[in-house]
């Protein structure tokens, strides 16, 4: 049982409108939630984190976590080209490791 | 703040030699992270150093070994490298990881992307 996982997509919006990215998680102990872009050929950056149940929101960016469907979810209001990249769901577990989901291919289309 | 740097950033190499990586962390940062990032597996865990202990490691043969030095850098060797070991290989820091660093966030470094032929 894959741990961390996420639509591969690709996830193709157009410009403007509100992309969502799933993922989900088997660790029923996971204590915290991080959502990163990877841009082609670049590193992970992080944009958001979440640690309770609930939304939270950073400008265009709104993490949803529900633990007891262990789900965690990343919605990106206004897409805009330059939000092209894969974004990757990292979880830490009850084992303090950050495991990260394959990622999802977002492709927002002028 | 200068951020994670690794060195080489990138390296090519037949099957059967040996390699080793090296990460210096962000200023202050105790914990360094080593994952492996391929197409087809996405990036996955290789261990965790605090305080020159391995902390926490993945499930990796034993042919990747890492370690830490008292000012935090780290380095990761493969030996025997197979055609597998062909990937990007990331390193992260925090400040301290663990139990402690639960809700830490870690930064990666631009990653030394390793040909293996």
């Amino acid at each position: 049982q894959k741990e961390v996982e996420q639509n591969s997509g690709p996830l193709s919006v157009p410009e403007g409108a509100i992309a969502s990215l799933n993922c989900t998680y088997s660790d029923r102990v996971s204590q915290s939630f991080f959502w990163y872009r990877q841009y082609s050929g670049k590193s992970p950056e992080l944009i958001m984190s979440i640690y309770s149940n609930g939304d939270k929101e950073d400008g265009r960016f709104t993490a949803q976590l529900n633990k007891a469907s262990q789900y965690v979810s990343l919605l990106i209001r206004d897409s805009q080209p330059s939000d092209s990249a894969t974004y990757l769901c990292a979880v830490r577990g009850s084992n303090y490791k950050l495991t990260f989901g394959k990622g999802t291919l977002l492709t927002v289309n002028p | 703040k200068a951020g994670v740097t690794q060195t080489p950033r990138y390296l090519i190499k037949t099957r059967g030699q040996q390699v080793t990586l090296s990460c210096s962390p962000i200023s202050g940062h105790r914990s360094v992270s080593w994952y492996q990032q391929t197409p087809g597996q996405g990036l996955q865990f290789l261990f965790e150093y605090f305080s020159e202990t391995q902390r926490n490691k993945g499930n990796f043969p034993g042919r990747f070994s890492g370690r830490q030095f008292s000012n935090s850098r780290s380095e990761m060797n493969v030996s025997t490298l197979e055609l597998g070991d062909s990937a990007l290989y990331l390193c992260a820091s925090s400040t301290s990881g663990g139990l402690a660093g639960s809700q830490e966030t870690q930064y990666f470094g631009p990653g030394t992307r390793l040909l293996v032929l």
